[in-house]
């Protein structure tokens, strides 16, 4: 079965630095790759994406991602943060079939001013 | 607007009272999903519907039912609520996949007493 570990729980960052969350997947083909973003009380809303191809994948709001299969993982990086980036983080996987993705427990990002 | 609505967005309700959750979506989406986020596990999937009339369960759909009569709605109903259901609820919806970008709902915070 497949699983997605977000080791950090908790991550706090000051303005202006950069940021990088860690996702590792467990899957034994390509998996589907996903970043999800929560803000405080709202729904999830998507960040980026890695189905195949190039492995650096550009996202909404300044975000990338690196898929790397030798070490099955899919890190979310940000050059710049701001304040406005403080939410909650996830990772999610599938399969591509009709099951629904799986997805980590989550990254709470915490900005200093 | 493109959007998933939810309602209600919160509501307290006691044991053994059967409850529905609506959710519609705007986007002619074929797919859609309700999953449950509780503190420390993320998001979990309850049940998902790949079409009209054609529903299965996801991870974790003891106590839950479904209904997709209308390719718009999807309730998720609770026909004898327990404590353990308090949660936050979230139904989605993509094009015909779950590797589809998902829009999410708004969420329901569902206390039971």
């Amino acid at each position: 079965a497949q699983s997605v570990t977000q080791p950090d729980i908790h991550i706090t960052v000051s303005e202006g630095a950069s940021l990088e969350l860690r996702c590792n997947y467990s899957y034994g083909a390509t998996p589907y790759l996903f970043w999800y973003v929560q803000s405080p009380g709202q729904g999830l809303q998507l960040l980026l994406k890695y189905f195949s191809g190039d492995t650096l994948v550009q996202g909404i709001k300044g975000f990338e991602a690196e898929f790397k299969r030798s070490q099955s993982s899919f890190n979310l990086r940000k050059p710049s943060v701001h304040w406005s980036d403080a939410a909650e983080y996830f990772c999610a996987v599938g399969e591509g079939g009709a099951d629904g993705l799986t997805f980590g427990k989550g990254t709470h990002l915490i900005i200093q001013p | 607007e493109a959007q998933v609505t939810q309602n209600p967005r919160y509501l307290i309700t006691v044991t053994g009272k059967k409850l529905t959750v609506t959710c519609s979506q705007n986007m002619n989406h074929e797919y859609m999903s309700w999953y449950r986020q509780d503190p420390g596990l993320g998001l979990r999937q309850i049940y998902y519907s790949m079409n009209v009339e054609v529903t299965d369960k996801g991870d974790v759909p003891e106590g839950y039912k479904v209904s997709r009569k209308e390719k718009r709605n999807f309730p998720l109903i609770l026909e004898s609520p327990s404590p353990n259901q308090t949660s936050l609820y979230f139904c989605a919806s993509s094009l015909s996949r779950p590797k589809d970008t998902q829009y999410f709902g708004p969420g329901t915070r569902l206390t039971v007493l």
